[in-house]
């Protein structure tokens, strides 16, 4: 199971964009990296999954670099509404791991 | 759909009694999961279902806790008996393997659990 790092909290401005870089050294050849999001009282919600280079959505984009041991998710112009924690996961393609949601990053927009 | 369906979304229950809580997954899921999520400890993932069948425990924390799904609609997650520390917001969450190879789960309100 790979392990991922992020940093523990973020400040960032209406309007700006936001980079929530994770590290996942270990991560195995058939990993996806994967994204979610979660609001005070509610549970995770999936924001973005990708394996490698550019993955874009409505919501954000995720760049995974070549080597693939780190992964940014990139998201335009935020708001206030993007206040929320974000976890960065590396998962098998099948369920033969557990989810493991490690602390995840605590976004902060400030008006 | 309406959504991963969880009850209750509060429950306040003294030590040593059993607790049950209950999930709809959305309909045509066939993937189940149950987690806990605490502020020491963050989001856990206790057991997941895959067809009704258990596939994979090792998040349970003890024989304390068990958890069921007697058809593809409904799941329980029991804990018997209670203990304080099992206070924490349980998560169900279902998905489809179809779905982005079963990576996007869809997660219930969740059930926040006091035990005193």
């Amino acid at each position: 199971l790979a392990k991922t790092t992020q940093p523990i909290s973020m400040d960032s401005y209406e309007g700006q964009e936001v980079n929530i870089t994770c590290s996942h050294n270990n991560i195995a050849t058939n990993d996806y990296i994967t994204w979610y999001q979660q609001f005070p009282s509610q549970g995770p919600r999936f924001i973005i999954q990708g394996y490698k280079t550019k993955v874009t959505n409505e919501v954000a984009s995720l760049f995974i670099p070549a080597d693939r041991k780190s992964s940014t998710l990139s998201l335009p112009r935020v708001s206030l509404s993007d206040t929320a924690v974000y976890y960065c996961l590396a998962l098998l393609d099948n369920y033969g791991q557990n989810f493991v949601f490690g602390p995840g990053t605590r976004l902060s927009v400030l008006p | 759909d309406a959504g991963v369906i969880q009850s209750p979304r509060h429950e306040v229950t003294e030590m040593g009694q059993e607790v049950t809580l209950r999930c709809k997954p959305i309909s045509g899921h066939d993937y189940l999961f149950w987690y806990r999520q605490t502020m020491m400890r963050g989001l856990e993932l206790l057991i997941y279902f895959n067809n009704n069948v258990p596939i994979d425990d090792s998040g349970m924390p003890e024989d304390r806790f068990s958890a069921k799904m007697p058809n593809a609609s409904f799941s329980t997650l029991k804990i018997q008996p209670s203990e304080p520390r099992d206070s924490a917001v349980y998560f169900c969450a279902s998905s489809s393997y179809g779905q982005s190879a079963g990576h996007e789960q869809y997660f219930g309100p969740g059930t926040r659990l006091t035990v005193t």
